[in-house]
């Protein structure tokens, strides 16, 4: 079955270090998400892509954000200056349409 | 007002009962409803989707949606403890928008 595939699994960081998460969706998906749970709570959004471009973000994906799809399999996260309250569970997702998501298994990011 | 709510349990069920997941939802507009299981530091795995009102049935699963009174529940029939996880409603306006997802109900299926 297909699947979305992240990496890396776990990565720590220093507070005002950039990070990049990476996510590979399935590859007839037409639209991506990320969102994130912080530990005990529920998932959050934070952006949704379509046809190259932001097509819906939430309050929490401010300028500290970004997304790209630079190359038509690669979908990445960049979070530019992390925060000790960025530490979360982050999860890639795609869906052709009109289906429910189909989740990565996440990529646990710890700020120290 | 929340989008999504769920009551956050826990909800304890013996092996080979019936489970109730219940949800509302605050958005008329609303056109797709799903049910995700979330096992502790997984993802969430979508269960069922239901998009018009009704009963739908999957095999153990039957979800069920009543648009006028903004609820969605889950039944999980013969409960296994492999069925213990967290699970998330969740709600969508429009293709290609977010889902919505309320915080989870926990559920433990005692052998």
């Amino acid at each position: 079955e297909p699947e979305v595939t992240q990496t890396p699994s776990h990565q720590v960081t220093q507070m005002g270090q950039e990070v990049i998460l990476r996510c590979v969706p399935i590859s007839n998906h037409l639209y991506f998400y990320w969102y994130r749970q912080i530990l005990g709570q529920k998932v959050e959004f934070l952006v949704s892509f379509y046809n190259n471009e932001i097509s819906e973000k939430s309050e929490i994906f401010d300028d500290q954000f970004s997304v790209e799809r630079p190359d038509g399999s690669n979908f990445t996260l960049k979070i530019r200056s992390t925060k000790l309250e960025d530490s979360a569970m982050y999860f890639c997702a795609s869906t052709q349409g009109a289906y429910g998501y189909t989740f990565g298994s996440g990529t646990r990011l710890t700020v120290v | 007002q929340k989008e999504v709510e769920q009551n956050s349990g826990p909800l304890s069920v013996p092996e080979g009962a019936i489970a109730s997941l219940n949800c509302t939802y605050s958005d008329r507009g609303s056109q797709s409803f799903f049910w995700y299981r979330q096992y502790s530091g997984k993802s969430p795995e979508l269960i069922m989707s239901i998009y018009s009102n009704g009963d739908k049935e999957d095999g153990r699963f039957t979800a069920q949606l009543n648009k006028a009174s903004q609820y969605v529940s889950l039944l999980i029939r013969d409960s296994q403890p492999s069925d213990s996880a967290t699970y998330l409603c969740a709600v969508n306006k429009n293709t290609g928008n977010q889902f919505y997802f309320g915080t989870g109900t926990s559920l433990t299926v005692i052998p």
